[in-house]
């Protein structure tokens, strides 16, 4: 029973990278979405998915892109990587509403330099 | 904008004490959960306590409670008999609509010996 499983957990890319971020679930979980982490504003949110072939955009959209092909994964991509998307980000779940309370991955720390 | 604030940036106390965590929040929403996260060094995000709004009886796990105030629109988290392992940054948050989650900018908690 993983639960949540994201990959890899540091990453350092160059401006003007692209790079997936891996999110995979083995709860059945219909929700999933993705937040970035940054010092004294919480965690924010980037886009979610209600179930596959479902997906929206949260707080902070620009620069990423998301798809969900399946119920079990759900990657976040980083079209041009930018200084400003430096951050810890995290991957999370939940059963059929968020009232039930989000299972989070590990999270990712990602630095763009 | 719905937002969550914890006032507190930081927090101390001695092991064994009595710590309380404040939280206050901005919601339209008449029906909504509200939530405390855990997130030890190891960066990983642990649900503490969840409480619903419609539920008039505050929440209690072990030695964390709440008090809810639906009507001030406060959530405290109160942590008896404070422990080293109790040691974290501790998060706010409330759902927005059935997908989404609003977090606070988060209180670090410091238990000291």
């Amino acid at each position: 029973n993983a639960g949540v499983t994201q990959t890899p957990k540091f990453q350092v890319l160059k401006t003007g990278q692209s790079m997936t971020l891996q999110c995979a679930q083995d709860m059945n979980h219909e929700y999933m979405s993705w937040y970035r982490q940054d010092p004294g504003m919480g965690l924010r949110l980037i886009h979610y998915s209600v179930g596959a072939g479902i997906t929206d955009q949260g707080e902070v959209p620009n620069g990423y892109n998301v798809s969900r092909s399946t119920t079990e994964d759900f990657p976040l991509r980083l079209l041009s990587a930018a200084p400003s998307q430096t951050s810890v980000y995290f991957c999370a779940s939940s059963y059929f509403m968020v009232g039930y309370g989000y299972t989070f991955g590990s999270g990712t720390r990602l630095t763009v330099v | 904008a719905q937002t969550v604030t914890q006032s507190q940036p930081e927090m101390s106390v001695q092991e064994a004490e009595t710590v309380t965590l404040s939280c206050t929040y901005d919601t339209s929403e008449s029906n909504y959960y509200l939530f405390w996260y855990k997130q030890p060094p190891s960066r990983q995000m642990i649900l503490v306590i969840r409480q619903e709004a419609y539920k008039q009886q505050n929440a209690t796990e072990n030695r964390f409670s709440v008090n809810f105030q639906k009507a001030a629109k406060s959530f405290s988290l109160k942590i008896s008999d404070s422990q080293l392992g109790d040691t974290a940054m501790y998060f706010c948050a409330f759902t927005q609509g059935a997908q989404k989650l609003v977090f606070g900018q988060g209180t670090r908690l410091t238990i000291n010996p």
